[in-house]
């Protein structure tokens, strides 16, 4: 059975900091993995996703995600934290081709001016 | 290319009453799903359609909980009667089958109190 944790449901940064938002996700069969961003009173918007290939994806918003499957992680980080980045982020993670996907219990991200 | 589309945005209403969600995906999307997010969590899969058939009903609570997608587009999810615990925001999400794509498109929810 597939699952995927996120540690910390809350993270706090300073604007122009890092952002780091940790997953790690549980996989029998090689995983496709995924990071959405749930702004308030919206649907999930997908940042990026890993299929195959390249371990290091880029997605939108200057984010980007390292597929490390040593480690079972799909960590989401962004160089410099902008206020507009405040939301909710989830992590999910398919192993049948992205019909049946689990979505991690979300990390809310803070953004301090 | 319009989004999935979603109403009503907001329900409130009394325990034991009925309620109904619509969904109209996008256009050529012949996948749908129904999620439900309850606060502070993630989404979690209720339902998933392959155009009119229901491929995937194993988590939705039958005993009060339905859905139909009878054209194969656009889709209706029904509660009743409604419990306290259905307060969340249920969620419609389509995709297209096939060609290796993978990525689910949301609609922005419908927010659901129960009294």
């Amino acid at each position: 059975a597939q699952s995927v944790t996120q540690l910390g449901s809350h993270v706090s940064v300073s604007e122009g900091a890092l952002v780091l938002l940790r997953c790690n996700y549980s996989s029998s069969v090689p995983p496709y993995l995924f990071w959405y961003v749930q702004y308030p009173n919206q649907g999930l918007q997908l940042l990026l996703k890993y299929t195959t290939g390249a371990t290091l994806v880029k997605g939108i918003n200057g984010f980007e995600a390292e597929f490390k499957k040593s480690e079972t992680s799909f960590h989401l980080t962004k160089p410099s934290a902008h206020m507009s980045d405040a939301a909710e982020y989830f992590c999910a993670v398919s192993t049948t081709g992205g019909f049946k996907t689990i979505f991690g219990a979300g990390t809310r991200l803070f953004v301090k001016a | 290319e319009a989004g999935v589309v979603q109403s009503p945005r907001y329900k409130i209403i009394e325990k034991k009453q009925p309620v109904a969600f619509w969904c109209n995906p996008i256009s050529g999307h012949n996948t749908l799903y129904w999620y439900r997010q309850n606060l502070g969590q993630g989404p979690e899969l209720l339902i998933r359609y392959e155009n009119e058939e229901a491929v995937d009903d194993s988590q939705l609570p039958k005993d009060r909980f339905s859905a139909e997608r009878l054209k194969g587009v656009d889709s209706t999810l029904k509660i009743q009667p409604a419990e306290l615990g259905d307060s969340a925001v249920y969620l419609c999400a389509s995709r297209i089958s096939g060609g290796g794509t993978d990525t689910q498109y949301f609609g922005p929810g419908t927010r659901l109190t129960v009294l």
